[in-house]
């Protein structure tokens, strides 16, 4: 069965650095989709990036992008220039051939100001 | 502005009441999802709606009822829950249903729910 392991469950980093959260996964196929969500305090679940299997480049939103290990089935965020409204937990999520999202357990993202 | 919107955003409720959790998108997509979000553990999809359809029951317990009239509305009915069902109900939606996993799902804000 195919599964997330986000092994950070909290983080920090101060204003303004950067950080990387770690997500790895474990499946049998080839083909699939890798999701970063962010829920911040006000519950809302928020899509960050995502990335399909079949492309070696990583995919890149403003100060967010990721670092897409196919081989090592590893799919790192890395946040740019932390802000103080990074704050919130973020969530890696896999999904294959079907609509069925499989989540991670979450990392608690905290911003020193 | 999500387009996914949730109502009530908080309940309480006795184990004896009758609540709906009501969710409506304004993206024109055709599925929409139930989710619960308990602490500390990951997300459980409940529900999967495609045009207007159910399509997925994730072994739910009878005492939520699912309720789709059309694309834009999903709601989620609650009758005799008990306290271990208090969490985070979450909607989303997406274009379709997606077979190839191309979708992306787009989630409104949530209903933080306590059963006493």
């Amino acid at each position: 069965a195919q599964t997330v392991t986000q092994s950070q469950p909290e983080m920090s980093v101060q204003e303004a650095e950067t950080v990387t959260l770690s997500c790895t996964y474990d499946t049998s196929e080839s083909d699939y989709y890798l999701f970063w969500y962010k829920q911040p305090p006000s519950r809302q679940m928020i899509l960050v990036i995502r990335q399909e299997a079949y492309k070696q480049q990583n995919a890149t939103e403003n100060r967010f992008s990721v670092n897409f290990q196919k081989a090592a089935k590893s799919f790192s965020l890395k946040i740019s220039d932390s802000q103080l409204g990074d704050a919130a937990m973020y969530f890696c999520a896999y999904k294959e051939s079907n609509y069925q999202l499989i989540w991670g357990a979450g990392t608690k993202l905290i911003i020193k100001p | 502005e999500t387009g996914v919107t949730q109502t009530p955003r908080h309940l309480v409720m006795g184990m004896t009441n009758k609540k709906s959790l009501k969710c409506e998108q304004h993206l024109g997509h055709n599925a929409m999802y139930w989710y619960k979000q308990s602490a500390k553990k990951p997300l459980e999809l409940m529900f999967v709606y495609n045009f207007k359809e159910q399509t997925e029951n994730n072994s739910v317990p009878s005492r939520f009822s699912p309720e789709c009239p059309n694309s834009s509305h999903l709601f989620l009915h609650l009758h005799t829950l008990q306290p271990e069902d208090s969490a985070l109900y979450l909607c989303a939606s997406s274009q379709d249903v997606d077979r190839q996993g191309r979708e992306t799902q787009y989630f409104g804000p949530g209903t933080r729910l306590l059963v006493l």
